[in-house]
């Protein structure tokens, strides 16, 4: 079975940057689609971006000129950077796998870590 | 950006009880070539993470109860819990897959028990 474990800090000064790691257990990352998805407190839910089996990305327009998903598939690990953060950043993280049948990937999300909470204040 | 909207934000019942609540995306998910929804409903309990209920607006995943049930079509989707139980206790999310970026969600519909 898959899983998925985040990890990375979870205070973040204002204006620093936050990196979060997704370690993968039980399938390759050189398979599937990757996410980040954030929720704010207040339950909003807001879709970060992807990393896909080839190593191609998608972000959210909004985050974009902020943030960068890699990945180490010598460790199976991919990770997320989010630049100048400010309180508004402030969210538990969560990175999750894309579902797959067999044939094709689709966008949404089947196996989730358990979430990184990340505070961002001086 | 496609926009769901999930109403309503909260609703308290009892167990045993059916629940509805809506999800309305700004523009259809129908995708016409396969004759399929692109929504999904996910399922966050407290201190857990999300988890995936229904997908294709109506397909249960595997092992969920099937007292979830997903319907809906075009712009207009619903959750029904036909019986509810006190460990439904969650929110409950819609989240559209038809077009991105970006991938958007509802806003969330908490079900709490009385």
């Amino acid at each position: 079975e898959v899983q998925l474990q985040e990890s990375g800090p979870g205070l973040v000064k204002p204006s620093q940057s936050l990196s979060l790691t997704c370690s993968v257990t039980g399938y390759s990352i050189t398979s599937n689609y990757w996410g980040w998805i954030r929720k704010f407190p207040g339950n909003k839910m807001e879709w970060i971006g992807h990393i896909s089996y080839s190593g191609s990305t998608s972000y959210n327009p909004s985050l974009k000129s902020r943030i960068s998903i890699t990945r180490d598939t010598s460790k199976n690990q991919f990770f997320l950077q989010l630049n100048s953060v400010t309180t508004e950043d402030t969210a538990t993280y969560y990175c999750a796998s894309a579902y797959y049948d067999g044939t094709y990937y689709y966008n949404f999300f089947d196996y989730w870590g358990q979430g990184v909470m990340v505070t961002v204040s001086s | 950006d496609i926009v769901m909207t999930q109403t309503p934000s909260s609703q308290a019942v009892s167990a045993g009880e059916k629940v509805t609540m809506s999800c309305k995306s700004s523009q259809s998910l129908l995708y016409n070539e396969n004759k399929k929804n692109y929504l999904a409903w996910y399922q966050q309990k407290p201190g857990q993470s999300p988890k995936l209920l229904i997908y294709w607006a109506s397909t249960r995943e595997s092992g969920v109860p099937d007292r979830f049930i997903g319907s809906g079509s075009g712009t207009d989707f619903t959750l029904t819990i036909s019986s509810v139980q006190a460990e439904d206790l969650a929110v409950y999310y819609c989240q559209q897959y038809y077009n991105f970026p970006p991938l958007t969600f509802g806003s969330g519909t908490k079900l709490e028990i009385k």
